[in-house]
């Protein structure tokens, strides 16, 4: 079984900062995709990576992909009420199935 | 939208008593997956299905049974509910290669 990392646990900040969450594996993605979850909803899909060392962005967010694609982070720029929730990194090692963190739950207090 | 629909979305029972809970998808699409999601343990998976009657264990299936009569609805059974199986139930399906989309999810308590 593929464990995942996820860190950290919690993170509360106000309004207007910045912030960077990460997620870490031992072995090497094949893919691995960023989910958000909002309290009694289902994950929602934000974003898959593939190649090593790539970058995407989804406005004031930021995803990079490691050289080596054991390791991952999410930059969140100028962090809004909106942006509260549980932030999921889930991986792909060679099959279909998505092994997921454990989650980084993300208050930004206005 | 995936077109993922859950039922029911919240249900009590007793220990000991069968309960299933149904996933239905509008998107015929071959691959879907049954969750559960605790606190402390994130997402894992169940059982999934790559097909009419195709289907697999994932790394928590004990206790759980799985059924996919058709494309669009894959049936999750507790054939006897315990208290440890009290969590919150998601049903994803695979739209494009990798990427998951998820239902609204069934909350169950099992007293």
């Amino acid at each position: 079984t593929q464990l995942l990392e996820q860190s950290p646990q919690f993170l509360s900040i106000q309004e207007g900062e910045n912030l960077t969450v990460y997620c870490n594996s031992s072995s090497v993605f094949s893919s691995l995709q960023w989910y958000r979850q909002e309290p009694g909803e289902g994950p929602v899909l934000l974003v898959t990576v593939v190649t090593g060392g790539e970058v995407k962005k989804l406005k004031r967010l930021t995803f990079q992909f490691g050289d080596a694609r054991k390791d991952s982070s999410l930059h969140i720029t100028a962090a809004q009420p909106g942006d509260t929730g549980l932030y999921l990194c889930a991986g792909t090692f060679g099959n279909e199935k998505l092994t997921f963190g454990t989650g980084t739950r993300l208050t930004i207090i206005p | 939208d995936a077109g993922i629909t859950q039922s029911p979305r919240h249900k009590v029972t007793e220990t000991g008593t069968p309960v299933t809970l149904r996933c239905h998808q509008t998107e015929n699409h071959r691959y879907m997956y049954w969750y559960r999601q605790d606190p402390g343990h994130g997402l894992r998976l169940i059982h999934y299905s790559y097909g009419v009657k195709d289907t697999d264990k994932g790394e928590v299936s004990d206790g759980y049974s799985v059924s996919r009569s058709k494309t669009e609805d894959f049936l999750l059974t507790l054939e006897s509910a315990t208290s440890s199986q009290t969590s919150v139930y998601f049903c994803a399906i695979t739209a494009d290669r990798y990427e998951q989309y998820f239902g609204p999810g069934t909350r169950l308590t099992v007293t």
